[in-house]
């Protein structure tokens, strides 16, 4: 258990409404990141963080937008929701962005499932 | 041609045998990489690092890394029904991309008793 906690785990909600989905830590790791998994895609990166208030894009980040005002919390917000975005949230957190070794080792949050409709 | 890529499967493989997991990548400077088991409905889960050519052993799981090839594979022995999963390869970006791992689509794998 790498102290990740993702929040809520389920959640259905409307085309056109903003959603918030919360990654909690309790590690003090500095690197943060949400990607998104769907049939036939696998996991893609949306943004990421490398520290409070440092976020940067990922590849698929249109119509996301993400928050990190304290270490321990990544917040990942829908600024209105479409059906396209119904997917399976995943955080992440990892102990460094060094190019090799155990800190680039990346570890997962139980997840959260979206749906739009 | 995609950064991590997988052969999708499903992969069959009967209780006892070896089962091989094979994953490609296409940026030479990667140096960090990953197999992740995710059962269904659950979190991918950390099963193997590998940051050297040649093999990792870990129990009944190898990794095996030939960077001049780009090429990365899992071997799972003695393979059992609870090894039933996807397996995903992941890849670390490098320097200056904020650490992120690029994934493949994963590999299904189904041990049949």
């Amino acid at each position: 258990d790498a102290g990740i906690t993702q929040s809520p785990r389920h959640k259905v909600t409307e085309t056109g409404t903003p959603v918030t989905l919360r990654c909690h830590q309790t590690e003090n790791h500095r690197y943060m990141y949400w990607y998104r998994q769907d049939p036939g895609h696998g996991l893609r990166l949306i943004h990421y963080s490398y520290g409070v208030k440092d976020t940067d894009k990922g590849e698929v980040s249109d119509g996301y937008s993400v928050s990190r005002s304290k270490t321990e919390d990544f917040l990942l917000t829908l600024e209105s929701a479409t059906s396209s975005q119904t997917s399976v949230y995943f955080c992440a957190i990892k102990f460094g962005t060094g190019v090799i070794g155990p800190n680039t080792e990346a570890f997962f949050g139980q997840g959260t499932r979206l749906t739009v409709v | 041609q995609k950064e991590v890529e997988q052969n999708s499967g499903p992969l069959s493989v009967p209780e006892g045998a070896i089962a091989s997991l094979n994953c490609t990548y296409s940026d030479r400077v990667s140096q960090s990489f990953f197999w992740y088991r995710q059962y269904s409905g659950k979190s991918p889960e950390l099963i193997m690092s590998i940051y050297s050519n040649g093999d990792k052993e870990d129990g009944r799981f190898t990794a095996q890394l030939n960077k001049a090839s780009q090429y990365v594979s899992l071997l799972i022995r003695d393979s059992q029904p609870s090894d039933s999963a996807t397996y995903l390869c992941a890849v670390n970006a490098p320097y200056n991309q904020g650490g992120k791992l690029i994934f493949g689509q994963g590999t299904e794998l189904s041990v049949k008793p």
